[in-house]
């Protein structure tokens, strides 16, 4: 049981390239997160769904975008990479339902925007 | 807008004594907290939600709506308690919020 997947796991970008963030969940789970990890200031939500083909914002939306075409696959891409978006990269999904509770974390994504 | 604070970004204790990591928290509705932990090269993992009042790994947490505050509580450290530390919020809108983490050193 793989859980959630995230790819790649590392990545370098030049300032103003594109990319993509693959998170991928084997859990049949409704939810699904994009978080940003950076020191000092802990997780913070960039976007997340509720549903596949639903998407919201959360506190750090700006310069991200996303998108959950499929229910197991939720991706997080940045259309012109800044150096404030070098930041280690955690997707995250859950059940729905009331209490849906425990976040399933994967391994996170390491990305530096040179 | 709800926010979770925690208060102390380290924390550091011997084994044997007792150990609090704060978490207090604002949100106009009814939330579900949670603590989560990550270990040296792991993945965050669950520690404990409100709702389901146990113990794990010898951990407590009680919610305190009166004081919006839901503290992490361990009678005796251990060294493998080393971790960071997140306490976390779920709105209404089934958004999860984290605090900034508390890095928890247990020395021997």
């Amino acid at each position: 049981n793989a859980g959630v997947t995230q790819t790649p796991k590392f990545r370098v970008l030049k300032t103003g390239q594109s990319m993509t963030l693959l998170c991928a969940q084997d859990m049949n789970h409704e939810y699904m997160y994009w978080y940003r990890q950076d020191p000092g200031m802990g997780l913070r939500l960039i976007h997340y769904s509720v549903g596949e083909g639903t998407t919201a914002k959360g506190e750090v939306p700006d310069g991200y975008n996303v998108s959950r075409l499929k229910k197991q696959n939720f991706l997080l891409g940045l259309e012109s990479a800044a150096p404030s978006q070098t930041s280690v990269y955690f997707c995250a999904s859950r059940r729905s339902g009331a209490g849906a509770g425990e976040l399933f974390f994967g391994e996170g994504s390491r990305l530096t925007v040179l | 807008a709800q926010r979770v604070t925690q208060p102390e970004k380290l924390l550091s204790v011997f084994k044997g004594a007792p150990v609090e990591l704060k978490c207090n928290y604002s949100y106009s509705g009814s939330p579900e907290l949670f603590w989560y932990v990550q270990y040296s090269r792991q993945r965050l993992q669950l520690l404990l939600r409100h709702i389901s009042r146990e113990s794990i790994k010898g951990f407590t947490a009680d919610l305190n709506k009166g004081e919006t505050s839901f503290h992490l509580k361990k009678p005796f450290a251990q060294e493998e308690d080393s971790a960071m530390y997140y306490c976390a919020l779920s709105g209404e809108v089934n958004d999860m919020r984290f605090g900034a983490g508390t890095r928890l050193t247990v020395k021997p």
